[in-house]
């Protein structure tokens, strides 16, 4: 079955710009988070959904990071005036509903790989 | 504050030998949920093994088995009869219910290295 999608696969960009990177989950799951992952290191997390809304804000770097879901399906996370720190891969995933949330295992996309030059 | 800590950059294991990669944690809650992820070059993180807190019996899934030692707050990864396909970055991770809202906490992982 279709897995976590994510796009673009890669993406270059000149410092300054604004990105938007997109995250399509499994269909039917109802939490999704994103993740940032700089070169060689753990995953930072970002932000979480449940359905539209976003209880957890607490991982966004700054005020130029930002994220939204509709439809309750797929979600945007758009960095404006990006820096080269932001350089990274930023990783999707998506969980299913029912039972304890915190027993459901997360399915992770492949991830966009965001260079700032 | 919760922390997750893998302390081996880097492991080498010979190919059909078995390896394991250390985890420890730091937490105050008492119901939880411990991961392994497998990172291959492609990036997609791939889920390996889960562990609830509250049970004492170490999962396991075929090849790979976990030594959960919840009183010293380690959950280390065993892998037998390791194959070449099972070199990857390898990531523990502890879940837990913060306010509203579910995290996942990564250790900084372990590359895994698979020789022929």
């Amino acid at each position: 079955g279709a897995g976590v999608s994510q796009s673009p696969s890669n993406k270059v960009t000149e410092k300054g710009k604004d990105v938007e990177l997109r995250c399509d989950p499994i269909s039917g799951h109802t939490a999704l988070y994103w993740y940032r992952q700089s070169l060689g290191q753990g995953l930072e997390f970002l932000i979480y959904f449940q359905g539209n809304s976003a209880p957890d804000k607490s991982g966004l770097p700054s005020d130029r990071f930002s994220a939204e879901r509709t439809g309750g399906s797929v979600s945007t996370l758009t960095i404006q005036r990006t820096q080269q720190e932001d350089s990274a891969v930023y990783l999707c995933a998506s969980s299913p509903p029912g039972g304890p949330v915190s027993n459901q295992p997360q399915h992770f996309g492949d991830g966009t790989r965001l260079s700032i030059l | 504050a919760q922390t997750v800590t893998q302390s081996q950059p880097e492991m080498s294991v010979q190919e059909a030998e078995t390896v394991t990669l250390s985890c420890t944690y730091d937490t105050s809650e008492s119901d939880y949920y411990l991961f392994w992820y497998k990172q291959p070059p492609s990036r997609q993180m791939i889920l390996v093994i889960r562990q609830e807190a509250y049970k004492q019996q170490n999962a396991t899934e075929n090849r790979f088995s976990v030594n959960f030692q919840k009183a010293a707050k380690s959950f280390s990864l065993k892998i037998s009869d390791s194959q070449l396909g099972d070199a990857a970055m390898y990531f523990c991770a502890y879940r837990f219910r913060m306010d509203s809202s579910y995290k996942l906490i990564f250790g900084s992982g372990t590359r895994l290295l698979v020789r022929p």
